[in-house]
């Protein structure tokens, strides 16, 4: 099973400002199937990213995803006021498809 | 568009059995695999399994294997769970979620979620 380590646990920022978060996965993700998602209180996640950098329809270009094998990130460049939720990462290369504990974006 | 929704939960004692069901519209149900992911209160998500669009493959997370099958039904455009033995720690929302036509799939459409509280 590949374990994804979400970093910060909580990212304490303001409108405006540009956030980076880290998924590490214990082990390579096969083809860079990993994904990223948003998630607001009593709603079901959101999609944001595939395939570690391909933004989902509908998504900003404020969003964006990088990276590969074990490393990878997702930046979101201007903070708006709507962006401030928990993000997860997912990796769908092999069964189990985990997630990671994910990263709550807190407003500062 | 496409729409998902859940039904079928509630409150059921520890080693009773429950079935989820997810209705589907707006796409072309059998061409597609089929996830369930849970959450439990204020934690984070766990995928729980996959069928396959032609329903011959399903996967399971090891937590719950030997308990929960995966099942649906194309031709009532419908997914299934079904839950035996349940145990406290299952309890959750359970979110039906789309794949793509491979089992090893993001997940671009979520139903509203249905939620299971396991307790005596």
């Amino acid at each position: 099973e590949i374990v994804l380590t979400q970093s910060p646990g909580t990212l304490s920022l303001s409108p405006g400002e540009r956030a980076t978060l880290s998924c590490r996965a214990s082990q390579s993700v096969s083809s860079n199937y990993l994904a990223w998602y948003q998630q607001k209180p009593g709603q079901a996640p959101r999609l944001l990213i595939y395939g570690a950098s391909n933004r989902a329809t509908g998504i900003p270009d404020r969003f964006s995803g990088s990276g590969s094998g074990t490393d990878f990130t997702l930046t979101i460049s201007r903070l708006e006021p709507e962006d401030f939720a928990v993000y997860y990462c997912q990796q769908y290369g092999g069964s189990p498809y985990t997630f990671g504990q994910g990263a709550k974006l807190e407003i500062k | 568009q496409v729409q998902l929704v859940e039904s079928g939960g509630g409150v059921v004692q520890p080693g009773r059995s429950l079935r989820l069901s997810c209705a589907a519209s707006g796409f072309s149900f059998s061409g597609y695999a089929m996830h369930w992911v849970r959450q439990a209160p204020g934690k984070g998500l766990e995928w729980v399994a996959v069928i396959s669009s032609d329903g011959s493959n399903e996967y399971y997370t090891d937590s719950v294997k030997g308990r929960f099958t995966i099942s649906r039904d194309n031709s009532k455009n419908t997914l299934y769970l079904q839950m035996d033995s349940l145990r406290p720690e299952d309890t959750a929302m359970f979110y039906c979620a789309r794949g793509s036509p491979s089992t090893a799939s993001y997940f671009q459409y979520w139903g509203q979620g249905t939620l299971i509280t396991v307790s005596s």
